[in-house]
């Protein structure tokens, strides 16, 4: 497939438990971002890496939240002792500069909508 | 930190109708400006954007220009279709500063269009 692609796409969750989100971009991209979607609401920024290189992660919410990129492709967003104000959509988009480029375009997947009950 | 304000919704037009969907900004230096859309049951997409002072994005007849003295980036259209129903978002991202991965996006404004 030519898109981002994330899985899973419904995850349920209880309270406690630790969930693991995974994002596939597009091939040869070299950024990608993970963003935080509650309803009714734009996408907050979580943190964003350069290849394997996690440069900014100013917006994870608080250390249960943790993401990695190892080999600077598929990445994973862990989260631990999930709560239920962790429910929301977590979108990933990919792009194929560096952040901070003019042209960056950011191509997104469909999310993975996770529910803590 | 910067910001994004767009119109709140929902926005309900007749077919054929004119569309405009506003958005103001707050940002340090000189941020890239975008429209993406999220039409149901889809991700979000680009929809077009702008680099610098009175660049003038558009596509699929939706037009705005970035107007940097009125910190604004409003989405025009001037014919709505009912395929245009959907949820539009306006964002920034920063160029060339330590912040350049932190995009900020408004929240949403949902158009429906009806025949």
């Amino acid at each position: 497939g030519a898109g981002v692609s994330q899985s899973p796409r419904y995850k349920v969750a209880k309270r406690g438990q630790d969930v693991a989100l995974r994002c596939d971009p597009i091939s040869g991209h070299v950024s990608l971002f993970w963003y935080q979607q509650a309803l009714g609401q734009g996408p907050e920024f979580l943190t964003y890496f350069q290849n394997e290189a996690q440069l900014d992660k100013s917006g994870l919410p608080s250390d249960r939240f943790f993401a990695e990129r190892p080999e600077g492709s598929v990445s994973t967003l862990k989260i631990q002792r999930t709560q239920q104000e962790d429910s929301a959509v977590y979108l990933c988009a990919s792009s194929l500069h560096r952040a901070g480029d003019s042209y960056n375009e950011q191509f997104f997947g469909p999310g993975t909508r996770l529910t803590v009950l | 930190g910067n910001s994004v304000t767009q119109m709140e919704g929902p926005v309900t037009l007749s077919e054929e109708a004119f569309l405009t969907i506003n958005c103001t900004y707050t940002a340090t230096g000189y941020p890239s400006l975008f429209w993406y859309v999220q039409y149901p049951g889809e991700g979000l997409q680009l929809l077009l954007k702008a680099t610098k002072a009175d660049d003038k994005g558009s596509n699929k007849g939706f037009e705005a220009t970035y107007r940097k003295e009125t910190t604004s980036f409003h989405l025009e259209k001037g014919s709505v279709q009912v395929s245009d129903s959907a949820v539009y978002f306006c964002a920034l991202s920063p160029t060339y500063n330590t912040n350049a991965g932190k995009s900020t996006f408004g929240d949403g404004t949902t158009l429906t269009v009806k025949p």
